[in-house]
């Protein structure tokens, strides 16, 4: 089945860094979305690509759409102490069985 | 305010009982979702609905059930069958099955 690979599971970063992360797959999907969960809550949409290569900002947060359809990232510049939080991929490819698959998230860590 | 809305926040139930988390949404939502999210495990997806009156089981939909009798609502019932049902449920809404997924703000189960 689908699977989109997010590691590592964790990340620690120092207030003020920038961090990437990535998410994986070997199926080609046509929409890639970012959320990012904090404890307690549900998960809240960051940013949805739409077009392979596209690039889309959000503040301090730059994700975007392989040209290949099988990957994204998601870059934070600039850390906060309010970017802790688990950040998932998401990914759909529109179809007759279309299902928005996740990855397994990154726990994001920032240290004051 | 448009949103989805998930009540109780926390549940407590006693081992054998069935129990029924509520889901409404009132973004004129075609599809809905239910997930399970335990530590480390990301999100994995119970039961889906892509219209009235019809629902779909998703990847772990065994001991649970789930009706829509209405477009804005979307009911999950944990049922006695389930081994292992405290954990954190999430659901979710989306235009339609091919577009972005919007989050509730989660229940917690604890089952005693």
């Amino acid at each position: 089945g689908q699977q989109l690979n997010q590691s590592p599971q964790s990340m620690f970063i120092q207030e003020g860094e920038d961090v990437s992360m990535n998410c994986t797959s070997s199926s080609i999907f046509n929409t890639w979305l970012w959320y990012k969960q904090d404890p307690g809550e549900g998960p809240v949409l960051l940013i949805a690509l739409y077009k392979a290569g596209e690039l889309t900002s959000n503040g301090r947060l730059t994700a975007q759409f392989g040209i290949t359809r099988k990957d994204s990232f998601l870059n934070i510049s600039a850390s906060i102490p309010s970017d802790v939080g688990i950040y998932f991929c998401a990914a759909l490819y529109t179809g007759a069985n279309s299902k928005l698959t996740f990855g397994k998230g990154i726990t994001l860590s920032v240290r004051p | 305010d448009g949103g989805i809305t998930q009540s109780p926040k926390y549940l407590f139930r006693k081992e054998g009982q069935n129990v029924t988390l509520s889901c409404e949404q009132n973004l004129n939502h075609d599809a809905m979702y239910w997930y399970r999210q335990d530590p480390g495990q990301g999100l994995r997806l119970i039961y889906y609905s892509q219209i009235v009156n019809d629902f779909q089981k998703g990847d772990i939909a065994e001991g649970y059930s789930v009706s829509r009798e209405k477009k804005e609502s979307f009911p999950l019932t944990v049922t006695s069958a389930q081994k292992n049902p405290t954990a954190f449920y999430l659901c979710a809404s989306s235009r339609d099955r091919d577009t972005e997924a919007f989050f509730g703000q989660g229940t917690r189960l604890t089952v005693v």
